[in-house]
């Protein structure tokens, strides 16, 4: 059972916009900053967003992150192919002293 | 451009000592804008933080609850490269094990933002 709970699954069509969603808690996304990592098939995850809204370079503006209260959202515009993967959530909690993530969002590409 | 390379064992006997290293080029594991983070994925357990070294005029850890009474994250600065040593393994410990370069900024830490190739440990006799 994880810390942030995200839905197991996403999906979408090209060209669509998906939203994957993180919920947590005071501890974690209330009070800390929010991040998201997408981990391609047979890969290490990577940054996909930092401090809530942030994107690392080289990282397309078709994904974006927003933070409300204790939960997080990431957003994918222009869904394509590529971007079919594994998402997860990350936070830094308070209670805990240490990282903790979401359960994952696998996205099909439909 | 900083890489992270692991090594160690692939197989660990229950009960035994699950060791990995992870070899840093690219930057310095003495370095105050960075901490040196150990995490696994399994599919029962997903992504789980197991703890991370940092260096600020002293090295401090931080360790997972869940591994608290089992684990150690060293640094060895001749080598540029810190390790993992997680005791006592049992079958739930079967994960894939990545290291990862937290970046640190104005005494705070944020994301991981390069990660080792990651190593599948097998617990098993």
């Amino acid at each position: 059972q994880s810390v942030l709970t995200q839905p197991p699954s996403a999906s979408g069509t090209p060209g669509q916009r998906v939203t994957i969603s993180c919920s947590g808690s005071s501890s974690n996304i209330g009070t800390n900053y929010a991040y998201w990592y997408q981990q391609l098939p047979g890969t290490a995850p990577h940054s996909l967003i930092y401090s809530n809204n942030q994107r690392p370079s080289g990282v397309p503006d078709r994904f974006s992150g927003s933070k409300s209260g204790t939960s997080a959202s990431l957003a994918i515009s222009g869904l394509r192919s590529e971007d079919e993967a594994d998402y997860y959530c990350a936070a830094w909690d308070d209670s805990l002293n240490g990282w903790v993530f979401g359960g994952g969002t696998r996205l099909t590409v439909l | 451009q900083v890489q992270l390379q692991q090594s160690g064992p692939r197989l660990v006997k229950p009960s035994q000592t699950l060791s990995l290293t992870c070899v840093i080029s690219g930057d310095s594991v003495s370095s105050d804008r960075a901490a040196w983070n150990w995490i696994r994925q399994s599919p029962s357990r997903g992504l789980e933080w197991l703890g991370r070294i940092k260096y600020r005029s002293k090295w401090y850890n931080d360790y997972a609850v869940s591994v608290k009474s089992r684990i150690t994250i060293n640094p060895d600065t001749s080598k540029n490269q810190f390790s993992l040593q997680l005791n006592s393994v049992t079958p739930e410990d079967t994960a894939v094990y990545y290291c990862a370069k937290g970046y640190c900024s104005g005494g705070s830490c944020y994301h991981f933002d390069y990660w080792g190739q990651g190593t599948l440990v097998t617990v098993s006799s």
